[in-house]
């Protein structure tokens, strides 16, 4: 069964850092590209970030780049989030999502982490 | 950037009644596009891929379909559990992007 739980969440006050991690099981990670999608409050789904299999090829939306920084450690099959210089539109709940055959759309997601932007 | 602009945004419908969900991208995407289900505090479910393939385990009262650069979801009989916002998803290019969403809700 594949597993993506997410965590790293917190309030974290504006222009501070904090790292996400998402632990994944149930398949073979190496194989698979890699994607975080948020949502803030009350709004839709925000594709953040994404990286394929050996961090060779990663990509980032325009509003988190510069800022974010994505990366993977396929021996601990997790994925990380680096975001740094925070912003109160940052806040979100930030989903782990699974790449479905290196296709760019999303074939499992986590439960998500919260991070909330705050003074 | 591609833009994906979806229609409507929200709807009221009844169990049994046909539904459909629009998404127009700015530029062309091929079949490059898929559907997700999205409810309260729960993960999205993708429902499909390539603009009309069927994700394993979904039932076959979701269909997904293509028109050049317009992309249509459509329930053929609104079942509770349907009751979610729908949200379409560009895969052809970086950055993803996805639509606005559409709610459906009870009528």
């Amino acid at each position: 069964e594949v597993q993506l739980v997410e965590s790293g969440g917190g309030l974290v006050q504006p222009g501070r850092s904090l790292r996400l991690s998402c632990a994944a099981s149930g398949f073979t990670f190496d194989d698979c590209a890699m994607h975080w999608v948020r949502q803030a409050p009350g709004k839709g789904l925000e594709w953040v970030s994404g990286i394929d299999w050996n961090g060779g090829s990663i990509g980032y939306a325009d509003s988190v780049k510069g800022r974010f920084i994505i990366s993977r450690d396929n021996a601990k099959n997790s994925l990380y989030l680096q975001m740094n210089s925070l912003r109160a539109e940052d806040t979100a709940l930030y989903y782990c999502a699974k790449d479905k055959r290196n296709q760019g759309l999303f074939d499992y997601w986590g439960q998500g982490t919260l991070v909330t932007v705050s003074s | 950037d591609i833009q994906m602009t979806q229609s409507p945004s929200s709807v009221s419908a009844s169990v049994g009644d046909r539904v459909t969900i629009t998404c127009r991208a700015s530029q062309g995407i091929g079949n490059w596009l898929a559907w997700y289900q999205h409810k309260p505090g729960k993960a999205p479910r993708l429902l499909i891929y390539a603009a009309s393939s069927l994700q394993s385990g979904v039932p076959s009262r979701f269909s997904g379909s293509r028109s050049g650069t317009d992309f249509t979801l459509t329930i053929s009989s609104l079942q509770p559990e349907d009751f979610a916002t729908y949200y379409c998803q560009q895969a052809n290019s970086f950055p993803r992007t996805f639509g606005q969403g559409t709610k459906v809700e009870i009528k």
